[in-house]
């Protein structure tokens, strides 16, 4: 089966850049669709890119996605960390005609 | 403003059924795919199901492939997942989200719970 695999943690100071990784199994993921998703506790989950790349209003620019084809990997990197950015960020993409998320990733900012 | 309200959760007992349902707002529903994915308390999300405009196509995870079945009523700005044979495993939030062609999921619902125990 298609996984995406995202670090489980990461920890970064406010004002600095993080950069949160998700690398797919198989296929190419330059290919795929990917978006990204913020979700803080007890909320629903809400769109940081779109599946063009484009940032949905309302979200900063400090917010930016990259692929990279050499490593099978989608990026987010946030940059200026505030710790109102401290929440669970999870990828998605395409398996076919089904739709994959990764694991997600618990960002600290501390 | 897009709006999206589940509802339908509750507390069943393994083996049992379940229709959870999300009635949109504030766009042209017939015009959006739409999409159901669940979360398992203290986990991750998890893609369920999703049905293209008009119900011409509907997708499943394998996980409830033959157990699940999602439909829509555009009429009534309606989409539902119906559960049979429900496990434990099958416990969580489960959220409606609306499915742009281009961009993807662009709007979520706040979810209702799902408990599956005996």
């Amino acid at each position: 089966n298609f996984m995406l695999t995202q670090p489980h943690s990461l920890s970064e100071s406010p004002g600095k850049t993080v950069t949160i990784s998700c690398t797919g199994s198989r296929g190419s993921i330059v290919r795929n669709h990917v978006q990204w998703f913020q979700q803080r506790p007890g909320s629903a989950p809400t769109a940081l890119s779109f599946e063009d790349g484009q940032r949905p209003s309302g979200v900063p620019d400090r917010f930016s996605v990259s692929i990279d084809g050499s490593s099978n990997s989608a990026s987010l990197t946030i940059s200026g960390l505030r710790t109102e950015d401290e929440a669970d960020y999870f990828c998605l993409a395409y398996d076919n005609y089904n739709q994959v998320f990764g694991g997600g990733t618990k960002l600290t900012v501390l | 403003e897009v709006q999206l309200v589940e509802s339908g959760g509750g507390l069943v007992p393994p083996g049992g059924s379940l229709r959870v349902s999300c009635v949109g707002s504030g766009f042209t529903f017939g015009s959006y795919r739409m999409t159901w994915v669940r979360q398992a308390p203290g986990k991750g999300l998890e893609w369920v199901a999703g049905i293209k405009e008009r119900g011409t196509e509907k997708n499943y995870v394998d996980s409830v492939k033959g157990r699940f079945a999602i439909s829509r009523d555009d009429a009534k700005n309606s989409v539902f997942l119906q559960m049979n044979s429900l496990r434990v495993e099958d416990s969580g939030v489960y959220f409606c989200a609306r499915k742009h062609l281009v961009r993807g999921i662009d709007y979520w619902g706040q979810g209702t719970m799902v408990t599956v125990s005996s």
